[in-house]
């Protein structure tokens, strides 16, 4: 099992709809959970995190965690054209304190 | 703070060459990552330091890589010899702590001929 895992996409919206990006990891004693976004050609960019269960909303975004399911996903509403890009999932593994990303989920949102 | 600096911002070079990147991770941040990231596998960790000291280097792919971080404003990647298939964007990224968001840097596109 890898130990971050994403649907891979592409996922596509129309514009003003809402976009759900998930997101499972293996080490059940992670404790740091984070959602970046990366525009081709440019460096991933922090747009959440989140530290414990529950909801956690930054404007249009909102992070959702689950431990005991071992789960985590970005909710993105009121979805814009300038909101397509790859999405990455990031944990900060128990483990020597090393933060895993997810390959990514392509998000494309239509005029 | 200007971020996390990288450079080169794009190396070619042939294949057997050694090739050396650079990082100036964010000042007071006390965790630095260097990431490798190809269509294929995605966005991968090759090494992680804490506090200048390398925690884990079981990402770095063989000994043809090696990295350091001689203090805490300065750290370098070194491939030695490049082969084709190293061709990849290189990624470093600092944080904090282990624990908490880590900033990248623009990153290093690298080819290998």
């Amino acid at each position: 099992q890898k130990e971050v895992e994403q649907n891979s996409g592409p996922l596509s919206v129309p514009e003003g709809a809402i976009a759900s990006l998930n997101c499972t990891y293996s080490d059940r004693g992670s404790q740091s959970f984070f959602w970046y976004r990366q525009y081709s050609g440019k460096s991933p960019e922090l747009i959440m995190s989140i530290y414990s269960n529950g909801d956690k909303e930054d404007g249009r975004f909102t992070a959702q965690l689950n431990k005991a399911s071992q789960y985590v996903s970005l909710l993105i509403r009121d979805s814009q054209p300038s909101d397509s890009a790859t999405y990455l999932c990031a944990v900060n593994l128990r483990r020597q304190g090393n933060l895993i990303f997810g390959k990514g989920t392509k998000l494309s949102v239509k005029p | 703070d200007a971020g996390v600096i990288q450079s080169p911002r794009h190396e070619v070079t042939e294949m057997g060459q050694e090739v050396t990147l650079r990082c100036k991770p964010i000042s007071g941040h006390n965790s630095l990552f260097w990431y490798r990231q190809t269509m294929m596998r995605g966005l991968e960790l090759l090494i992680y330091f804490n506090n200048n000291v390398p925690i884990d280097d079981s990402g770095m792919p063989e000994d043809r890589f090696s990295a350091k971080m001689p203090n805490a404003s300065f750290s370098t990647l070194k491939i030695q010899p490049s082969e084709p298939r190293d061709s990849a964007v290189y990624f470093c990224a600092s944080s904090l702590n282990g624990n908490t968001e880590a900033f990248f840097g623009q990153g290093t596109r690298l080819t290998v001929v």
